[in-house]
C-alpha cells in the first residue's frame, strides 16, 4: 500500500519568503507528526494532529510557523518569512492513533535550504 | 521529562560479526520503545517495538532489541551483520502525554566493513 507521501522533495527559497510544506498520511491514520531533522539539533518534535485538531503547539519553533490539517488527511506546515536557521529537513509521520503503542511511518521529508 | 540516550556516535563492525547499538531511557512508568533506521537521504524506517512482555523483540531485517528493565536499556542486535546494514540508528521513546509523539536519541552511525 501507499506510504506517506511529501511534496516538494527539496525546497530552496530566500531569506524572508514563505514556504509551505505539504504531507500526505497513510489513509486511516488519524494520527499525524511534523518533526525537523538539522545537524545540531537532531530530531525535533515540531506537532501533532489527532484528525483535524492540533491540541498543543508549544513545540513549534516560533510564531512563524503553523500547521493545519483538513478531511483528517493532508497536512500543511506552513513557515512565515523564512530565515537560514530554518534550513532542515522536515519530516512527517502517520500513526493509526495518538493513543497506544502504535509505530510511526514516516515519509521521505522535505529537505528545505534558505538562502 | 521522558528522554533517550545513544552513548556511541558511531558503531564500526566487521561483516559477519554481531553488532549492537546501545539505547537507554529515563521515563515514568512502563515505556513504548522504538528503533528506527535511516538511510542516506531517505526518511525513517521502523525496525521494531517494544511494548510489554518478552524482552527480546524482533524486528525487520533480522535485528532484534533486548529490553532490560533494570538497567534501563533497550539496546539493538543482529548477529551476523552485512554491510548493507550500514545506516543512521535512531532509538525513541514515545510520549503518550505529548499525543503519543516521538523522542529520540541523537542517532546511531553504523559502518558494517567487508
Amino acid at each position: 500500500g501507499a506510504g506517506v507521501s511529501q511534496s516538494p522533495s527539496n525546497k530552496v527559497t530566500e531569506k524572508g519568503k514563505d514556504v509551505e510544506l505539504r504531507c500526505d498520511p497513510i489513509s486511516g491514520h488519524t494520527a499525524l507528526y511534523w518533526y525537523r531533522q538539522s545537524l545540531g539539533q537532531g530530531l525535533e518534535f515540531l506537532i501533532y494532529f489527532q484528525g483535524n485538531s492540533a491540541p498543543d503547539k508549544s513545540g513549534l519553533p516560533s510564531d512563524r510557523f503553523s500547521a493545519e490539517r483538513t478531511g483528517g488527511s493532508v497536512s500543511t506546515l506552513t513557515i512565515q518569512r523564512t530565515q537560514q536557521e530554518d534550513s532542515a529537513v522536515y519530516l512527517c509521520a502517520s500513526s493509526l492513533s495518538t493513543a497506544g503503542p502504535y509505530e510511526q511511518y514516516f515519509g521521505p521529508g522535505t529537505r528545505l535550504t534558505v538562502t | 521529562a521522558q528522554s533517550v540516550a545513544q552513548p556511541e556516535d558511531q558503531v564500526n563492525v566487521a561483516e559477519g560479526n554481531p553488532l549492537t547499538v546501545k539505547c537507554t531511557y529515563s521515563v515514568s512508568g512502563n515505556p513504548y520503545l522504538f528503533w528506527y533506521v535511516q538511510y542516506p537521504n531517505r526518511g525513517l524506517q521502523f525496525l521494531l517495538k517494544y511494548i510489554t512482555g518478552d524482552n527480546l523483540v524482533k524486528g525487520s531485517y533480522g535485528f532484534e532489541a533486548e529490553f532490560n528493565k533494570s538497567q534501563t536499556s533497550f539496546h539493538l542486535k543482529k548477529p551476523s551483520a552485512l554491510v548493507s546494514d550500514s545506516a543512521l540508528y535512531f532509538c525513541a521513546v514515545r510520549d503518550m502525554s505529548m499525543g503519543g509523539k516521538l523522542i529520540f536519541g541523537q542517532g546511531t552511525e553504523l559502518s558494517v566493513k567487508p
